[in-house]
């Protein structure tokens, strides 16, 4: 009950398109729903989060939709950017579902071809 | 302010060694967590500390790993014995809360 499933594996834009990177879960109890950005040899970078109580979150070319009766939610890039190929991971977390562990997804590694 | 810092960044260990890595949290945050990440794979959940005390181990392998965040000094994970199977890239996290973490930039271990 503790599964992201996060889908495509990997995906190849081009600039200046759309990417879209999808989630679902399973624990109604996660209540944090944050999006990390990994460049090759770094840690994580948180890029965008949402709660449950709103249905999307925009910053600048990110965006975050949540569907909560569905437990999905998904990373839409905008205007992708050759600077924006990176792995990018979903999680989840909640205090009631577990504590304040960031379950992750499996990750999803974009390409954006100039 | 500087962010969380880890080292060693490379470590290569033989069969049977112990492994050390220490974490610095960023300053003024009082929550460490240690994650695991295999080649071509997510982030999977270690360890949750505050200072002096472990609040939840449950994604810990049970024998050989370890972990301290004493009340002075860094966070450290010790893998007794490595094997194989150890060789990951280890990222630590700190928070000043229950949310928003920073991650270091991870310790690659090598187990030759």
């Amino acid at each position: 009950q503790q599964q992201v499933k996060q889908s495509p594996q990997s995906l190849i834009v081009q600039k200046g398109g759309i990417s879209i990177i999808n989630c679902a879960y399973e624990n109604t109890a996660f209540d944090y729903f944050p999006w990390y950005q990994q460049f090759p040899g770094k840690g994580p970078a948180l890029l965008i989060a949402i709660r449950p109580d709103v249905s999307e979150k925009k910053e600048g070319r990110f965006t975050i939709s949540f569907n909560k009766s569905a437990k999905q939610f998904s990373l839409h890039i905008m205007d992708s950017q050759p600077g924006d190929s990176a792995t990018y991971f979903c999680a989840a977390s909640g205090i009631k579902a577990a504590g304040n562990k960031l379950t992750f997804g499996g990750g999803t590694r974009v390409l954006v071809k100039p | 302010n500087a962010g969380v810092m880890q080292n060693p960044r490379h470590l290569v260990r033989r069969r049977g060694q112990e492994a050390r890595l220490r974490c610095s949290p960023m300053k003024g945050h009082s929550h460490v967590y240690w994650y695991r990440q295999l080649p071509e794979e997510g982030l999977k959940f270690m360890v949750y500390l505050q200072k002096e005390n472990i609040i939840d181990e449950s994604g810990m392998p049970k024998e050989r790993f370890s972990a301290e965040f004493p009340k002075e000094g860094p966070s450290i994970l010790r893998i007794q014995q490595v094997v194989r199977g150890d060789s990951a890239a280890y990222f630590c996290a700190s928070s000043p809360t229950n949310y928003g973490y920073t991650f270091g930039s991870g310790t690659r271990l090598t187990v030759v």
